[in-house]
């Protein structure tokens, strides 16, 4: 399985500000995506980011407020906007293993909105 | 779309005996249906999964069975220990996009000695 690095692995931020997070992998990957965990809840996927082409956003979710770049096969960041409280949540980088499809989570960036 | 809903959303067993989550799916056209734990602070973690060309399938002291006709699949967890405990995680997608998986609400396990 690939090892994913997320950073930051927790912050605390002010409500209308911005963090980006990044996440890096050992490996080339094509298909990577983020989920969003709200404090207690399931998982819910934010968005694919495939490399050399806009992120796919689901339904709910929107480029203005998570933005998404892929630069190449082995990063990607996202940034979360004009944070408000709703936005404290977990936010998770993973990533789809080529032929098998598995999919592998990183730890996650664990943020408060203040 | 999917819509995956996961049973017991809490589950306490004795150390040493089985434990059983049950997930069931709304869309026919799911084929891969993993099982994650996820560890307080930590990110979710591929326990195991299975297609649906396959019935069963086992890993030691985990199993997960699939019933394609009724739409629902479970985890077996036996001789549970101590570390065991955590929340685990149904989900399911299609060949499509393996990684857009719906996600059960999850189920807490905690395993007393």
């Amino acid at each position: 399985s690939a090892v994913i690095s997320q950073k930051p692995s927790r912050d605390i931020c002010q409500r209308g500000t911005s963090l980006t997070i990044q996440c890096q992998v050992d490996s080339q990957v094509t298909m990577m995506f983020w989920y969003r965990q709200q404090p207690g809840q399931s998982l819910t996927l934010i968005a694919t980011a495939n490399q050399g082409s806009e992120a796919t956003y689901e339904s709910g979710f929107v480029i203005d407020k998570f933005p998404i770049s892929r630069p190449n096969l082995t990063f990607s960041t996202l940034t979360v906007s004009n944070m408000s409280p709703e936005d404290s949540s977990i936010y998770l980088c993973s990533v789809e293993a080529p032929f098998t499809g598995e999919l592998f989570f990183g730890e996650g960036s664990r943020l408060t909105v203040l | 779309g999917e819509n995956v809903e996961q049973h017991p959303s809490t589950l306490s067993v004795q150390e040493g005996d089985s434990a059983v989550i049950k997930c069931t799916y709304s869309d026919s056209a799911s084929n891969y249906f993993p099982w994650y734990k996820q560890e307080l602070g930590k990110g979710p973690q591929l326990i195991i999964d299975i297609r649906s060309n396959v019935g069963e399938k086992k890993d030691q002291r985990i199993a997960v069975t699939l019933n394609k006709t009724a739409k629902h699949f479970s985890l077996h967890i036996t001789e549970t220990q101590p570390e065991d405990s955590a929340v685990y995680f149904c989900a399911a997608s299609t060949t499509d996009s393996w990684g857009k998986l719906q996600f059960g609400a999850g189920t807490q396990v905690v395993v007393t000695p």
